[in-house]
């Protein structure tokens, strides 16, 4: 079963209004990343949080972590045309033998 | 320019047929991973490498191989044993297991 699951599935808001988008995960973790993709192209790195981190931000962005619920956010403030994209997060587990894994992603809309 | 990339950007194979699909990067990073994206789904692990002559299966290798030969390059082959490989391959490369992600620009791969 998925490690990190998104949700919503899908969000269309109004340009220049706040997206939010979260992400649960089930086992312990080194830490949690959030990557977004483009129709039809490879995923672009947005921010990585440590297990030991409680919030960052980067320009618009800002990721939240709560590792007593499992759980993480991604927002962004402000939104544009351009933020129009797949958002997914991945879940790095903390035990070495254990592989990255990814949500199935929210797909976000802006509307003009 | 460092970076990771793939070829071909398009790939059409016939049934019973293998094909390689190619990644490169020369952003002398240890680990390399293989995934495979359905329409409108997220990235499931194939294959993973964390150093040179060794890589590892993910959840859905069956039917799929791998080598590493070298650092710069981790390709993919696709059997005929994969009964539906129709899809968009992606292919990774981070410093190692726990840090951040480069993706190349993907392959689409379609079986006539």
């Amino acid at each position: 079963s998925q490690q990190g699951e998104e949700d919503p599935q899908a969000l269309s808001i109004q340009e220049g209004e706040n997206a939010t988008m979260n992400c649960s995960y089930k086992t312990s973790i080194n830490n949690l990343q959030w990557y977004r993709q483009n129709s039809g192209r490879g995923l672009v790195h947005l921010i990585l949080i440590r297990s030991n981190e409680r919030e960052k931000h980067s320009g618009r962005l800002r990721v939240t972590l709560d590792t007593s619920k499992k759980s993480s956010s991604l927002l962004i403030t402000a939104s544009r045309a351009a933020d129009t994209a797949s958002y997914f997060c991945a879940t790095v587990p903390y035990s070495s033998a254990s592989k990255i894994i990814f949500g199935s992603g929210t797909r976000l809309s802006i509307r003009p | 320019d460092g970076g990771i990339t793939q070829s071909p950007k398009y790939l059409f194979r016939k049934e019973g047929q293998n094909v390689t699909l190619s990644c490169e990067q020369n952003l002398n990073h240890d680990a390399m991973y293989w995934y495979r994206q359905d329409p409108g789904q997220g990235l499931r692990l194939i294959y993973y490498s964390q150093i040179v002559n060794d890589f590892q299966k993910g959840d859905i290798a069956e039917g799929y191989s791998v080598s590493r030969e070298k650092k710069e390059s981790f390709p993919l082959t696709v059997t005929s044993a994969q009964k539906n490989p129709t899809a968009f391959y992606l292919c990774a490369s981070s410093i190692e297991r726990t840090d951040t992600q480069y993706f190349g620009p993907g392959t689409r791969l379609t079986v006539l």
